[in-house]
């Protein structure tokens, strides 16, 4: 079973636009929740995470919002950029970055 | 990378042979994963160790064995390569417990036809 489901699949946005990625998940013991990024041929890479204690983390362009009732949350990319193109991946886990469970990943292209 | 290789790169091997895939860290990080990534699936975990000689089965460890007899290499057994194993192969690492990152090597893509 996918304990987290992440959509879309894929995402195309123009350049300065604003790119939104969902991710929802069903063990309510998960109490972090990490974004990965990963360029092709590379392994991913931590971007921002959030325990569920905050409704909201910004980091720079990117933003996670937490909604701990609804169990999702999501990344906000603001002005998008070419560079930002990559696969993005939710992840949840139990105390840290131990035993990741993944989403299914998020290919983003950003159109210039 | 964080100072994480994987060896090898690329491979090709036969339905049927046993394959070992090698990860090495150079960081002294205690918890060691094999994760492989397939389209729709995201990455999976398939074992996992806590220490040296200590490994634990992950949610897709049918067919796969690991070891880890020294801190710095944790490897993985296909014992009969099967065409459904297929897929890019992830190692990781973190430090201690709670640790909020995760180390990813650069992957190894198997092909096994």
């Amino acid at each position: 079973q996918q304990q987290v489901k992440q959509s879309p699949q894929s995402l195309i946005v123009q350049k300065g636009g604003i790119s939104i990625i969902n991710c929802a998940y069903e063990n309510t013991a998960f109490d972090y929740f990490p974004w990965y990024q990963q360029f092709p041929g590379k392994g991913p890479a931590l971007l921002i995470a959030i325990r569920p204690d905050v409704s909201e983390k910004k980091e720079g362009r990117f933003t996670i919002s937490f909604n701990k009732s609804a169990k999702q949350f999501s990344l906000h990319i603001m002005d998008s950029q070419p560079g930002d193109s990559a696969t993005y991946f939710c992840a949840a886990s139990i105390g840290g970055a131990q035993k990741l469970v993944f989403g299914q990943g998020t290919r983003l292209t950003i159109n210039p | 990378d964080a100072g994480i290789t994987q060896s090898p790169r690329h491979k090709v091997t036969e339905t049927g042979t046993p394959v070992t895939l090698r990860c090495h860290q150079t960081e002294n990080h205690r918890y060691m994963y094999w994760y492989r990534q397939d389209p729709g699936h995201g990455l999976r975990l398939i074992h996992y160790s806590y220490g040296v000689k200590d490994t634990d089965k992950g949610e897709v460890s049918d067919g796969y064995s690991v070891s880890r007899s020294k801190t710095e290499d944790f490897l993985l057994t296909l014992e009969s390569a099967t065409s459904s194993q297929t897929s890019v192969y992830f190692c990781a690492a973190t430090g201690t417990a709670g640790n909020t990152e995760a180390f990813f090597g650069q992957g190894t893509r198997l092909t096994v036809v």
